[in-house]
């Protein structure tokens, strides 16, 4: 398996722009995670969702933030409008059963908003 | 509500020197614990886990982690580290049916 693949790696918009972030979890896998990274809140859950259906979005910053996963092999992130505030690192994880499996994490997208 | 906390921010060691990252977890109910490796412009990776049996959990790169019940801690250690364990490093928890984690611990070999 190609583990989770999420596009684009780097994405830099300007302020106000529509930004889409992609995930293809592995194969087989229920759950599907969101996390943002950045160095003054560490990594933060945004939302997960089990069997394609969302179970947590408490993460979800504000309403500028949505995500979506129309197939179990494809979730999407969509902040609109971007802020600067909203540049990261954005991770998608997916697992199988559950927590106790561990995460397979993605290598990430690099956001920079100016 | 389940938390962990990583007492040190960064960890500078020599290289073949040993190391401990030290993580403490906040729990009322069964723990299960975890740590991750975050290589340089990489996502994370799965270094061990705690679920139940042996306090002492081996994992991949000769990382090894105690479980402590009475110290609510689970330690990483390494007894000879190299220059390609520069990384960082992050204690999880399990909380509601999802992983939390902690802050992070970015460990420096120097040669």
């Amino acid at each position: 398996d190609a583990g989770v693949i999420q596009s684009p790696r780097h994405e830099v918009t300007e302020m106000g722009q529509e930004v889409t972030l992609r995930c293809k979890p592995i194969s087989g896998h229920d759950y599907l995670f969101w996390y943002r990274q950045t160095m003054m809140r560490g990594l933060e859950l945004l939302i997960y969702f089990n069997n394609n259906v969302p179970i947590d979005d408490s993460g979800m910053p504000e309403d500028r933030f949505s995500a979506k996963m129309p197939n179990a092999s494809f979730s999407t992130l969509k902040i609109q409008p971007s802020e600067p505030r909203d540049s990261a690192v954005y991770f998608c994880a997916s697992t199988g059963e559950g927590w106790f499996d561990g995460y397979t994490f993605g290598s990430g997208t690099r956001l920079t908003v100016v | 509500a389940q938390s962990v906390t990583q007492l040190d921010s960064q960890v500078p060691v020599f290289e073949e020197a040993p190391v401990e990252l030290r993580c403490n977890y906040s729990s009322s109910v069964s723990v299960y614990l975890f740590w991750y490796v975050q290589y340089p412009n990489q996502g994370l990776q799965l270094l061990l886990k705690y679920l139940s049996g042996s306090t002492l959990v081996k994992g991949i790169n000769g990382f090894e982690a105690e479980f402590n019940k009475s110290q609510t801690s689970f330690h990483l250690r390494k007894p000879s580290v190299h220059i390609s364990d520069t990384a960082e490093y992050f204690c999880a928890v399990e909380g509601a049916q999802k992983l939390v984690f902690g802050q992070g611990t970015r460990l420096t070999i120097n040669p």
